[in-house]
C-alpha cells in the first residue's frame, strides 16, 4: 500500500462546477501538505500549502486538511478550462523529501 | 519571480551512455531535490541535497550520482544509461530556516529519452 492514495481519475465535469480531490495517506509524521497542478510535460506547479490541520483559501480553491482522519482535500470552485490538468497532492514530514500521489487528471468541459 | 532553472530541457542519449543533468534552484534556497517521473507516474523521489552534503536518498539507483555545489546549484550524473531511464527528471529547491523547510518549488523538467 502506497503511504499516499489519490484517485487517478480521470474526472470530467461541466465549466463551473465544483471540483472536489481528495487524498487519504497513512504516515502519521506527515505536516506539510500541498497540492500541485501539472500540465502535460510541465513540471508540477505549487498551488496550495497548507501545514497541520485546517482550511485555506486562496481565490477559487481551498484546501482542507483533517489530520484526525488522514485526508486532505482541493476544492475547485468555478472550474475552467483552464483548470484541466493533472493535480498532485503532496506530503512532507517537513524537511525531508515530498511524497506525491499518483495524481488525479482533471478535464472541464466548456 | 526567478524559478528554479534545469537544463537541458531536452536530452537524448543511447543505451550505455553518459547524462547529466543540471539544476539551479531558486536564489536564496539552500535544499535541493531530484525526482523521476515516468510516463503517467507520480514524481519519484531520488535523493536532496542541503548545503552541499546529501540529506536523504531514496529509489536512485547506483548508476546515479549527484552533488550540490558550492553557488547551489546540482547536478544528476546517470551512467550506463538503459531503456527505463527514459523520464522526466525534474529538481525542486526549498529554503531551510532552522526549524522548517519552506514547501518545494519545482523546475520545468529535463525530458531524457533513452534510445
Amino acid at each position: 500500500q502506497k503511504e499516499v492514495e489519490q484517485d487517478p481519475g480521470p474526472l470530467s465535469v461541466p465549466e463551473g462546477a465544483i471540483v472536489s480531490l481528495n487524498c487519504t495517506y497513512s504516515n502519521s509524521a506527515f505536516q506539510y501538505f500541498m497540492w500541485y497542478r501539472q500540465y502535460s510535460r510541465k513540471g508540477p506547479e505549487l498551488l496550495m500549502y497548507t501545514y497541520s490541520s485546517g482550511n485555506k483559501e486562496d481565490g477559487r480553491f481551498t484546501a482542507q486538511v483533517d489530520k484526525s482522519s488522514k485526508y486532505i482535500s482541493l476544492f475547485i470552485r468555478d472550474s475552467q478550462p483552464s483548470d484541466s490538468a493533472t493535480y498532485l497532492c503532496a506530503m512532507s514530514e517537513g524537511y525531508q523529501k515530498v511524497t506525491f500521489g499518483t495524481g488525479t487528471k482533471l478535464q472541464v468541459i466548456p | 519571480a526567478a524559478g528554479v532553472i534545469q537544463s537541458p530541457r531536452h536530452l537524448i542519449k543511447e543505451k550505455r551512455e553518459t547524462a547529466t543533468l543540471k539544476c539551479y534552484p531558486i536564489p536564496r534556497h539552500d535544499t535541493v531535490y531530484w525526482y523521476q517521473q515516468g510516463p503517467g507516474q507520480d514524481p519519484q523521489f531520488l535523493i536532496s541535497f542541503y548545503e552541499k552534503m546529501q540529506s536523504d536518498k531514496g529509489s536512485i539507483p547506483d548508476r546515479f550520482s549527484a552533488q550540490q555545489f558550492s553557488d547551489y546549484h546540482s547536478e544528476l550524473n546517470m551512467s550506463s544509461l538503459e531503456l527505463g531511464d527514459s523520464a522526466l527528471y525534474f529538481c525542486a529547491s526549498s529554503f531551510w530556516s532552522g526549524e522548517s523547510t519552506d514547501t518545494q518549488y519545482f523546475g520545468p523538467g529535463t525530458r531524457l529519452t533513452v534510445l
